[in-house]
């Protein structure tokens, strides 16, 4: 079965400095790794998605995030946060080899700090 | 263009009551999903369809739980004789389609759930 781990909570950055926000992930088969975004008193968005090729994907607002295979990680990052950035991020993976549901992590709240 | 819109945004209900949350997903959609989210939580898959039919109701956590998708469009989640522990906000997802798997999914705001 697969399953997502977000081990921070929260994570606190100064504005400008660059933010990392982790995820690891177990699946049987090869995932799809997915970061989204929820704004307070709004709807989850997506924000970038891994499905094959370049291990450092592009996604919106200027985030991006790695997939580390041999470290089943999928960490999102951005070179230099802003206020606006601050909201709740949550990692999600689905098994490519099964038609199967996509499994959320419990969210990690970032702040980033003025 | 439109996204997915559920109704009602909220609903209190007392205990032991029979409840119908809708989902109208994005049009053209062929899979639809429902997550309940708790407080602190990320969302907990519940069921998902690929055009009318579940493909998956795994994440149903009992059998008062029931929903359907009758036309392969709205969706219906019902909840029978609700207890407190229903208490959440149950969002619902479209995608374009779920074999494949590597469609994203787009999320209404979510019905927010009390049970009195």
């Amino acid at each position: 079965a697969q399953s997502v781990a977000q081990p921070e909570d929260q994570v606190n950055v100064a504005e400008g400095n660059p933010l990392t926000v982790k995820c690891t992930y177990s699946v049987s088969g090869n995932p799809y790794l997915f970061w989204y975004v929820q704004y307070p008193n709004r709807g989850l968005q997506f924000l970038l998605k891994y499905i094959t090729g370049d291990n450092l994907v592009k996604g919106s607002y200027g985030f991006e995030a790695e997939f580390n295979k041999s470290q089943t990680s999928f960490h999102l990052k951005k070179p230099s946060a802003l206020v606006s950035d601050s909201a709740l991020y949550f990692c999600a993976v689905r098994d490519r080899n099964r038609d199967d549901k996509i499994i959320f992590g419990k969210g990690t709240r970032l702040h980033i700090l003025p | 263009g439109a996204g997915v819109s559920q109704t009602p945004s909220n609903k209190v209900t007392e205990k032991g009551k029979y409840v119908e949350l809708r989902c109208d997903p994005i049009s053209g959609h062929t899979a639809l999903y429902w997550y309940r989210q708790s407080l602190g939580q990320g969302p907990e898959f519940l069921i998902y369809f690929q055009g009318t039919g579940a493909a998956d109701d795994s994440g149903l956590p009992n059998d008062r739980f029931f929903a359907v998708r009758p036309e392969g469009s709205v969706s219906t989640l019902k909840i029978q004789r609700t207890e407190r522990g229903d208490s959440a906000v149950y969002l619902c997802a479209s995608s374009l389609m779920a074999g494949g798997g590597s469609y994203e999914q787009y999320f209404g705001p979510g019905t927010r759930l009390t049970v009195t």
